[in-house]
């Protein structure tokens, strides 16, 4: 059972351009969204993250929406760089569990 | 400040052996969680540790096991190993159980099982 769904296995923009990374779930019971990124032979490291109470959270060049009517949540990146090209992953969390529960991935690439 | 360390890189064992993963948690940290990662999909939650203490388990049989040692690192066991075992295995430390608290992972352990 997926709880956490990434549709998209891959994305391709151009530099200066806006990214838009997908996400769906099917557990209203999550209380916080996490994004992470990965590059090659490292392990996934921390971008921004989201209460399950609140919209939107900013970051500089990213922000995270969240839509829980829909279940659904995305992370914009504006301007996109070629060294945000990588995987990212998105993650769901409980309080009751305490497991990060991961999608799929979505490898972005990030073009000159 | 050190990171999170994991060793070895790579790893290659046959079918029915048994291997051990080191992990070595982030200073201050007091919680570890392991992952598999199969290729193409993303982390799957094995268990967490919590001052020495298993503080939860995702879906797999009990031939998964580990263990966190009074420094905080941790060891991932597992016996009886499978094909289906191969993946990139990864350790997150944290100061706390919670979304709240930033995982902090490792490169992950790289395990071939043929």
């Amino acid at each position: 059972d997926q709880q956490v769904k990434q549709n998209s296995p891959s994305l391709s923009v151009q530099e200066g351009r806006i990214s838009i990374l997908n996400c769906d779930y099917t557990n209203s019971m999550f209380d916080y969204f996490l994004w992470y990124k990965k590059y090659p032979a490292e392990g996934p490291t921390f971008l921004i993250s989201i209460s399950s109470i609140k919209d939107k959270n900013e970051d500089g060049r990213f922000t995270v929406f969240l839509n829980k009517s829909a279940k659904h949540l995305s992370l914009h990146i504006v301007p996109s760089q070629p060294g945000d090209s990588a995987v990212y992953f998105c993650a769901a969390w409980r309080y009751q569990g305490g497991k990060l529960i991961f999608g799929q991935g979505t490898e972005l690439s990030v073009k000159p | 400040e050190t990171g999170v360390t994991q060793s070895p890189t790579h790893l290659i064992k046959t079918r029915g052996q048994q291997v051990t993963l080191r992990c070595s948690s982030q200073s201050g940290h007091n919680t570890v969680s392991w992952y598999q990662q199969a290729l193409g999909q993303g982390p799957q939650f094995i268990f967490q540790y919590y001052r020495e203490e298993e503080n939860g388990r995702g879906n797999f049989p009990p031939r998964f096991s580990g263990l966190q040692f009074p420094n905080y690192s941790s060891e991932l066991n597992v016996n009886a190993l499978e094909l289906d075992d191969s993946a990139l295995y990864l350790c997150a430390s944290s100061f706390g159980q919670g979304g709240t608290d930033t995982q902090y992972f490792g490169p992950g352990t790289r395990l071939t099982v043929l």
